[in-house]
């Protein structure tokens, strides 16, 4: 079946230090590939998508490929910032209407000044 | 108010009472969705409401009782709970297509619940 997997964290980083998440999924026909960020003390937000191979999303500084042929979606930002200390998901849509988002287990992010 | 709002934010309940989440999608969704968020397991599915009919049940105690009258609202009803129960409930909603896969969710800011 589907599933997503996520590298472990907490990652902890310097402001301005380059970040990575790695994350790489299973699956079955063509998903749609998600990454979702949780502040302190709120619900998920949506932070980028692709909906195809080779598709960048990107949004507030980050960015993800969607790589069909290593079966990626590694998160990157180029200087992290504190604001941007969060819980960051990885998650896939199934391939039927409905059936609900596949997530990974999550990545703690904590960056320091 | 606009997206996803969850009442009550935080909720403090002991194991014989029952009490009622509630969640409004304010984006004109046809699918909505409770999952449990907890330390040990970080995003756990718990039901999933597409086009108003239940399509998805993932070995859900009984305890929990979902609820969804119109495509705007969705409950989960609670009772006789157990303190392991603890965890930040989230709902979440997403606009489907049935001929095309699964679509971004949106998600409310989350029930704190504790039971003791």
């Amino acid at each position: 079946g589907n599933s997503v997997t996520q590298m472990e964290g907490p990652v902890t980083l310097s402001e301005e230090a380059f970040l990575t998440i790695n994350c790489t999924y299973t699956a079955t026909g063509y998903p749609s590939l998600f990454w979702y960020v949780q502040y302190p003390g709120e619900g998920l937000q949506l932070l980028l998508k692709a909906t195809k191979a080779d598709d960048k999303g990107s949004n507030k500084g980050f960015e993800a490929t969607y790589r069909k042929e290593t079966t990626s979606f590694h998160l990157e930002k180029g200087s992290v910032q504190v604001s941007d200390s969060a819980v960051y998901f990885c998650a896939l849509s199934g391939y039927q209407a409905g059936t609900a988002l596949i997530f990974g287990k999550g990545t703690t992010l904590s960056v320091s000044s | 108010e606009t997206g996803v709002t969850q009442t009550p934010r935080h909720l403090v309940m002991g194991m014989t009472n029952k009490k009622s989440l509630k969640c409004e999608q304010h984006l004109g969704h046809n699918a909505m969705y409770w999952y449990k968020q907890s330390a040990k397991k970080p995003l756990e599915l718990m039901f999933v409401y597409n086009f108003k009919e239940q399509t998805e049940n993932n070995s859900v105690p009984s305890r929990f009782s979902p609820e969804c009258p119109n495509s705007s609202h969705l409950f989960l009803h609670l009772h006789t709970l157990q303190p392991e129960d603890s965890a930040l409930y989230l709902c979440a909603s997403s606009q489907e297509d049935r001929l095309a896969g699964a679509n971004e969710q949106f998600f409310g800011p989350g029930t704190r619940l504790t039971v003791l």
